[in-house]
């Protein structure tokens, strides 16, 4: 299995600036994800990061708001840029081995004020 | 649209009740199916999958779930419940083709002592 680490694990946060959430995973694996899940809500999927080259984003989520980067087959990073509190939500990194499992990290609770 | 649901929002039981949360998708073909648990303030955890073979899979915790594949179901049933199931169920539907997780909408269990 496959353990999942995210900082920061919370952060309040003016509007109009932007917050970097690090997601690192302890081991190699094939597809790595971001979620949104609002308070209470189910998760709604982001975009998938895409080692060395650009993520590919779900309907309703541009790069332009959410950069991702995946440097490496254990790491990535998503941008929450120019915040609203429209942006208030817990981000959760996924991943997914060899065997499709799919594992989650324990969120970033954002809190845009 | 293709989807997964799922139709309890919220169930309330007594502990020792039988359990069975419903969760039924529309996407065509071969499908990946996956129940994740989620406790209050922890993140997501697998509970069981089914990728083929015997449609009755069983999980972690006592849980179970039926393939259905001419119903588009996959519900997860426990015979007794425990005051300490009581969290948040999520059904999750893995298309061959596609990335990433699609997520139902989450069942809230709550489990009275």
């Amino acid at each position: 299995s496959a353990v999942i680490s995210q900082k920061p694990s919370r952060d309040i946060c003016q509007r109009g600036t932007s917050l970097t959430i690090q997601c690192q995973v302890d081991s190699q694996v094939t597809m790595m994800f971001w979620y949104r899940q609002q308070p209470g809500q189910s998760l709604t999927l982001i975009a998938t990061a895409n080692q060395g080259s650009e993520a590919t984003y779900e309907s309703g989520f541009v790069i332009d708001k959410f950069p991702i980067s995946r440097p490496n087959l254990t790491f990535s990073t998503l941008t929450v840029s120019n915040m609203s509190p429209e942006d208030s939500s817990i981000y959760l990194c996924s991943a997914r081995d060899r065997l499709y499992e799919q594992y989650f990290g324990p969120g970033t609770r954002l809190t845009v004020t | 649209a293709q989807s997964v649901s799922q139709h309890n929002h919220h169930v309330i039981l007594s502990e020792a009740a039988s359990l069975e949360l419903g969760c039924n998708y529309s996407y065509g073909g071969t499908v990946n199916l996956f129940w994740y648990v989620q406790y209050p303030g922890q993140h997501l955890q697998l509970l069981l999958k089914y990728f083929s073979g015997d449609p009755l899979v069983k999980g972690i915790k006592g849980f179970e779930a039926e393939f259905i594949k001419s119903k588009f179901s996959f519900n997860l049933r426990k015979p007794s419940v425990q005051w300490s199931d009581t969290a948040e169920y999520f059904c999750a539907v893995n298309p061959t083709g596609r990335r990433a997780l699609t997520f139902g909408s989450g069942t809230r269990l709550q489990v009275q002592p």
